[in-house]
Formats: C-alpha cells, sequence, structure tokens
C-alpha cells in the first residue's frame, strides 16, 4: 500500500520556536510537495522538490524553507514560528517524468498551533 | 493568472439525493488539467480525477460523474445517491503542467450526507 507519512499529526509551538515538518514516501516519487490548508482559502504551495536537493517556490514561500537530503524524504522548516503560521500542513509526492500522470499522494497532515 | 472558484462553502443533502458541487475556473493558457480531489475526516486527499482541456467528453465512474464545459470554464462534479461515505470536503484544482507540479485548489466545498 502507498504511503505518504507525516511525522507528527499534532504540534503546539511557541513563537520563535523553529519547527521541523518532516515527510516520507514510499513509492520512489521525484516529485514532493509542502502545501497548507486555510479554512476559506484551500490549499497553497509553499515549496516543491523534484529531485533530491532541488526545489522550487510555491505560492506562500516566505517564513518557510525546505530540505530534501534523500529522495524519499522531505522536510519544511519554518525558522521562527509566527501565530499566523498555525495551520494545516499537508506534504505530498508524485511520480515524475513520462511516468507522471498529475495525481499527487498526500500524506494526512499535519495541525501546527503557533502560540 | 490561475483561479479556482468553488463558491458552495457547505452542502448537506439527505442520503440518496443526487448533488452537484460547482468548480469555475480562470487560466490564459490553452493547454490545462484539471482535477478533483476528495479529503475524508481523515485528513488525507484523494484522486478523484484528472481531465485534461482537450478532451471535453463528460466522464462517469460508478456513481460519480464530470461535466466539463470550456465555454463556461467549468468542471462540476456530480455524485448520484449520495450515501454517508461520500461526507467529504471535495476540492477542484487547476494545472499548467501535465506533471501537475503547481496546482492551483479551490476553496472546497464541505459535503455533507445526512442519514
Amino acid at each position: 500500500d502507498v504511503k505518504v507519512t507525516q511525522s507528527s499529526r499534532y504540534l503546539v509551538k511557541r513563537t520563535g520556536e523553529k519547527v521541523f515538518l518532516e515527510c516520507v514516501q514510499d513509492m520512489d516519487h521525484e516529485n514532493m510537495f509542502w502545501y497548507r490548508q486555510d479554512p476559506g482559502l484551500g490549499l497553497r504551495l509553499i515549496y516543491f522538490s523534484y529531485d533530491v536537493k532541488m526545489k522550487e517556490k510555491g505560492d506562500i514561500p516566505e517564513g518557510y524553507s525546505v530540505s530534501r537530503e534523500k529522495k524519499e524524504r522531505f522536510s519544511l522548516i519554518l525558522e521562527s514560528a509566527s501565530t499566523n503560521q498555525t495551520s494545516m500542513y499537508l506534504c505530498a509526492s508524485s511520480r515524475g517524468g513520462t511516468g507522471n500522470t498529475g495525481e499527487l499522494f498526500f500524506g494526512e497532515g499535519s495541525r501546527l498551533t503557533v502560540l | 493568472a490561475q483561479k479556482v472558484t468553488q463558491a458552495q462553502t457547505e452542502i448537506s443533502v439527505v442520503e440518496k439525493e443526487d448533488v452537484t458541487l460547482d468548480c469555475v475556473y480562470e487560466t490564459r493558457d490553452t493547454t490545462y488539467y484539471l482535477f478533483w480531489y476528495k479529503q475524508p475526516p481523515s485528513g488525507e486527499l484523494v484522486f478523484l480525477i484528472r481531465r485534461n482541456s482537450f478532451d471535453e467528453q463528460n466522464e462517469i465512474s460508478g456513481r460519480y460523474s464530470w461535466n466539463f464545459q470550456k465555454s463556461t470554464s467549468s468542471f462540476n462534479f456530480t455524485i448520484t445517491a449520495s450515501q454517508v461515505v461520500d461526507s467529504a470536503v471535495y476540492f477542484c484544482a487547476l494545472s499548467e503542467d501535465e506533471g501537475a507540479q503547481k496546482l492551483v485548489f479551490g476553496q472546497g466545498t464541505r459535503l455533507t450526507i445526512n442519514p
């Protein structure tokens, strides 16, 4: 059974803390994504990666960075968490190259609360 | 710029009723791809369908059907004989690249099917 696993379902952090959200996929996918989901706004793309050590900014990269040292793992980093980063964060992956149908496989999400 | 609008924030129907979820999109590209995803209470988005801009044929999959109309820039989703298990948040999304590396999502429609 294919799977995208996010390390934490729920996190509570304080303003100014450094936060790491981890995502692992077992499908050998080239592409990995981080989205945030907010009520009334749908999902918005933060960053995506199309290969190890490669990344591209999405629509809302400010305040975030990412790391992809291994193909199966994609980390989202909040260098200094702020209350407006309280949200649901969703990781996804997809095939690259000619096998890519555009279908994204999602994890269950990480709900982050910043106090 | 691309945009996807799902004007229906919430819909509630009784089981066995038919229900249509609306999706209107904006894009300047002549080639684009439209998607529907389902997000059940567990949180994990599940791919339902992809349609490219050159294929205006309607699609039917069991109780699900999709109506793509380029003339009105709409890609509506109908569930026939709804069931309680159809309760979820449904997202329509648009991509200008076949690999969907930069999906633009609508705001989502929360569908509740009451027994």
